[in-house]
């Protein structure tokens, strides 16, 4: 079945500073990869996808790429603010949606 | 619209008794998912359910049962509870139909947590 690897599990930087999380997957029929923050607390929420047909998409100051021949997608988030804090998951899907292990950043003032 | 909601939000049991998680979603949803949270795992899939009378397991399903009661309810049982189901437990719809070309977005609960003694 899938298998997703997600690095690195934390990552600290200082407010304005990017920050970058990287995945990969292990079953080339995924198609659909979502990213998912979770707040202290709180419950997961989609923040952004992206389908295999499409190389990178953008929404604000959140970017993700994914490279589907080496197997791997990115999340970048620009100009962090200190309510980006919070867990990040990276997912892939087949006929069922597996999650990496998270990645907790934390943005500095 | 309630979306995801789960019951209860706290539990403890004791080694060797049983309980059900409730979960029920108004949002006409096929698809509902029961994952277990834990520090440094991630979110790993227990079962799941792409329509009414059908259930699939996941990556962890041992030691779990669940019952895909109506299209708005998705129960998830431990029968006998042990120390290694102390977790966060996340019950998930989504309108796509699992098995389709992307599982669209999830909408999960609260959460519950579970403690076993």
């Amino acid at each position: 079945g899938e298998n997703v690897e997600q690095h690195p599990s934390t990552l600290s930087v200082q407010e304005g500073d990017s920050a970058v999380i990287k995945c990969t997957y292990s079953d080339s029929a995924s198609n659909y990869f979502p990213w998912y923050k979770q707040e202290l607390g709180k419950r997961p929420q989609l923040i952004i996808d992206i389908r295999s047909n499409v190389g990178e998409k953008k929404d604000q100051r959140i970017a993700v790429t994914l490279n589907k021949t080496a197997k791997h997608f990115s999340l970048h988030i620009t100009e962090t603010q200190p309510e980006d804090s919070a867990v990040y998951f990276c997912a892939a899907n087949t006929d069922k949606l597996i999650f990496g292990t998270g990645t907790r950043l934390q943005v500095f003032p | 619209n309630a979306g995801v909601t789960q019951t209860p939000k706290f539990q403890v049991l004791k080694t060797g008794q049983s309980m059900t998680l409730q979960c029920a979603q108004d949002m006409n949803h096929n698809s509902m998912y029961w994952y277990r949270q834990d520090p440094g795992m991630g979110l790993r899939l227990i079962y799941y359910s792409a329509s009414e009378g059908t259930t699939d397991k996941g990556e962890v399903p041992n030691g779990y049962n669940v019952s895909r009661l109506n299209k708005r309810e998705f129960s998830l049982r431990l029968e006998s509870a042990a120390p290694s189901q102390t977790s966060v437990y996340f019950c998930a719809s989504t309108p796509v139909r699992a098995g389709a070309v992307n599982t669209g977005e999830l909408f999960f609960g609260e959460g519950s947590r579970l403690t076993v003694l």
